[in-house]
């Protein structure tokens, strides 16, 4: 059974970088499907960040392109966020999730249950 | 504001069926045929329990349904159940600079 943990900070100052880190137990993030992180702002809906496969593509939503990264540690099974430049409108609850794609993105099938980062000024 | 237009909030009794609207454009819904659908409960982790317009994962009963007419796409719940209360969301391929879009979510209450 795959499954996905996020952890990291659950403040982060304002101007400052947002760093959060997905573990997959379950499953080799090696062994295929993409691996992405979606948000939740306070009573909005989901935003897709971005999401990458081992040794193929990287993906970013344009209006977060600028200030995300997505890396991966293989040799711990994990994938981490990077979001620099924070505002109070990075507030939110953080996902990580396995995407299927093929010739696109066709959908997510596993999700973490989330962690609330909140912007502090 | 979302790219995908959903209503905020449907309700329903149970043995009911509602259905929930998720409208965008022909550069997502309606240029693509994936569409997917998740359900939502506060706490847990979002499920997804439509994809690809209307196939239904493993374990998803039938009761729920996804449909796709021009750039709307919808998602029909049947006989509602109170554990059926939950947000759902609709996601689409936008393709290959948008890439990811999603609906504003909208809550379902089982009266």
């Amino acid at each position: 059974q795959v499954q996905l943990q996020e952890s990291g900070p659950g403040l982060v100052k304002s101007s400052e970088t947002l760093s959060l880190t997905c573990s997959v137990s379950g499953y080799s993030i090696s062994s295929g499907y993409y691996w992405g992180w979606i948000r939740q702002p306070p009573g909005k809906g989901l935003e897709w960040i971005g999401s990458f496969q081992h040794s193929s593509n990287t993906y970013y939503s344009p209006s977060l392109k600028s200030r995300v990264t997505i890396s991966v540690d293989m040799s711990k099974n994990q994938f981490s966020l990077r979001l620099t430049s924070v505002t109070a409108a990075d507030t939110a609850v953080y996902h990580c999730a396995r995407e299927v794609h093929g010739y696109a993105f066709y959908y997510m099938d596993v999700w973490g249950m989330g962690t609330t980062v909140t912007v502090s000024s | 504001q979302s790219a995908l237009t959903q209503p905020p909030s449907v309700s329903g009794s149970p043995g009911q069926s509602v259905t929930i609207s998720c409208t965008g454009t022909s550069s997502d819904v309606g240029g693509y045929k994936y569409v997917s659908w998740y359900q939502h409960h506060p706490g847990k982790a979002p499920k997804l329990i439509i994809y690809d317009v209307s196939k239904r994962p493993s374990g998803v009963p039938d009761r729920f349904s996804g449909s796709k007419s021009g750039n709307t796409a919808s998602l029909t719940i049947s006989g509602l159940q109170a554990a059926d209360e939950a947000d759902y969301s609709c996601c689409s391929f936008a393709g290959s600079y948008r890439y990811v879009v999603f609906g504003g979510g909208t809550k379902l209450t089982v009266l």
